[in-house]
């Protein structure tokens, strides 16, 4: 049973530039969860898409921007990148519940 | 202000010694969930507590839910190398809501 999946691993862009992450959630799950984690802190609450719906967002600006898609997988859009984007972005999938599921996240730099 | 406070930030112990964390919050927290998170990795779910008063154990692992739902502790009985990592509580706050609100974390080194 495959768990959640993120890619790309690694990526680096320059300032100004947009970014697309991708997650397919845990097999069974309906809901995806964004959440990004900046070096040394608790990862922070993007926002969470189910049935194909953003149903929740956290305090980041519109530049951050979601789509899910009818077999449950996700993409998480950046745009007009800015340094402080620079961290580990974690996707975690859920079926109506609290418990959520973390994929392996992945490490965007903006240099 | 940080909704969830961990401590210690950081601790070191030797194998074999005893430890505990805590997280502390002023809300209330309908559930609430500890993470490992190892480096460049996601956090790992240990365990969820969504009764006041709750315990679980997980092996060397016993979690705790305060009577009010508003903090958590984790100790950890004979510790390993293996246990050595991030370790993260995140709560939900209220209810109807699925929007987990993450500590700061402990960052824990188990001393061979």
């Amino acid at each position: 049973d495959a768990g959640v999946t993120q890619s790309p691993t690694h990526l680096i862009k320059t300032r100004g530039q947009q970014v697309t992450l991708r997650c397919s959630p845990k097999s069974g799950h309906d809901t995806v969860s964004w959440y990004q984690q900046a070096l040394g802190q608790g990862p922070q609450f993007i926002f969470q898409y189910y049935e194909e719906e953003e149903r929740q967002r956290g305090n980041f600006p519109d530049r951050f921007s979601g789509h899910q898609f009818p077999n449950y997988s996700s993409e998480l859009n950046v745009n007009a990148l800015l340094l402080g984007d620079s961290a580990l972005y974690l996707c975690a999938s859920s079926l109506m519940g609290p418990e959520q599921f973390f994929g392996p996240g992945t490490r965007l730099t903006v240099l | 202000t940080q909704l969830l406070e961990q401590s210690p930030q950081f601790l070191s112990i030797q194998e074999g010694e005893n430890l505990t964390v805590y997280c502390n919050s002023s809300s209330v927290f309908s559930s609430l969930q500890w993470y490992r998170q190892e480096p460049g990795e996601g956090p790992v779910l240990l365990v969820t507590v969504v009764t006041g008063g709750e315990v679980k154990k997980l092996k060397r692992l016993t979690f705790q839910f305060g009577d009010a739902r508003k903090d958590s502790s984790l100790h950890i009985t004979a510790a390993q190398p293996g246990d050595t990592g991030l370790y993260l509580c995140a709560g939900i706050v209220g209810f109807g809501n699925e929007k987990l609100t993450f500590g700061t974390g402990t960052r824990l080194t188990i001393i061979p």
